[in-house]
């Protein structure tokens, strides 16, 4: 039973395409995250919602949209794919916005753009 | 704003052996939390151990304890009785109440040797 899972693991596009990466979590957490990990294995937040509700939009290009159609999910659409945008994607969750409460990863989407 | 340090990029030991690994943090928040998260060759983020700043008492967990120094903002993991499936990236990661994010540290990267 997967608690967050994510589409596709990996992503392999060209440059100026669009591509969305879905998220889904069974935990019945209210909280959601988007974190982007780059070639040198840091980790940096991108977007926090909570109850479907934007909280933390952290300096992200505008190119890239997440959606939350419910609490269940959170799906981040990328526009114009950039050469820099590669890196991996995890989609997290967590019972309440970030605290005492473990943070539960999904595991990653390798987005590549040629 | 919330900074966390790692200063060892790699460590190797041999299998059996025990390991420190080192987290520096900087804040002005007095609720907050810290975390080991674990990256195994899989790209899973695992959490390790967590520790809540108003404890006292160091957080243990089976083979991993911490050395949570709060005055010095210090949060350094130990693994004892090391073993091959340790090898991993250990991401150190902190959060405060109402953060709606975690931060992370750069990583270190442990191999254990056999």
């Amino acid at each position: 039973d997967t608690a967050v899972s994510q589409t596709p693991k990996y992503l392999v596009t060209q440059m100026g395409n669009d591509k969305s990466i879905k998220c889904e979590q069974n935990l019945g957490h209210d909280t959601m995250y988007w974190y982007k990990q780059d070639s040198k294995k840091f980790l940096k937040i991108m977007f926090s919602y909570n109850n479907k509700e934007l909280i933390i939009n952290e300096t992200v290009p505008n190119r890239f949209s997440p959606k939350s159609p419910d609490k269940a999910h959170l799906n981040l659409h990328i526009n114009s794919l950039e050469l820099g945008d590669s890196a991996v994607y995890f989609c997290a969750s967590s019972g309440t916005p970030a605290g005492r409460d473990e943070q539960y990863f999904g595991p990653g989407t390798r987005l590549t753009v040629t | 704003a919330q900074t966390v340090t790692q200063s060892q990029p790699e460590m190797s030991v041999q299998e059996a052996e025990t390991v420190t690994l080192s987290c520096t943090y900087d804040t002005s928040e007095s609720n907050y939390y810290l975390f080991w998260y674990k990256q195994p060759p899989s790209r899973q983020m695992i959490l390790v151990i967590r520790q809540e700043a108003y404890k006292q008492q160091n957080a243990t967990e089976n083979r991993f304890s911490v050395n949570f120094q709060k005055a010095a903002k210090s949060f350094s993991l130990k693994i004892s009785d090391s073993q091959l499936g340790d090898t991993a990236m250990y991401f150190c990661a902190f959060t405060y109440q109402g953060a709606q994010k975690l931060v992370f540290g750069q990583g270190t990267r442990l191999t254990i040797n056999p």
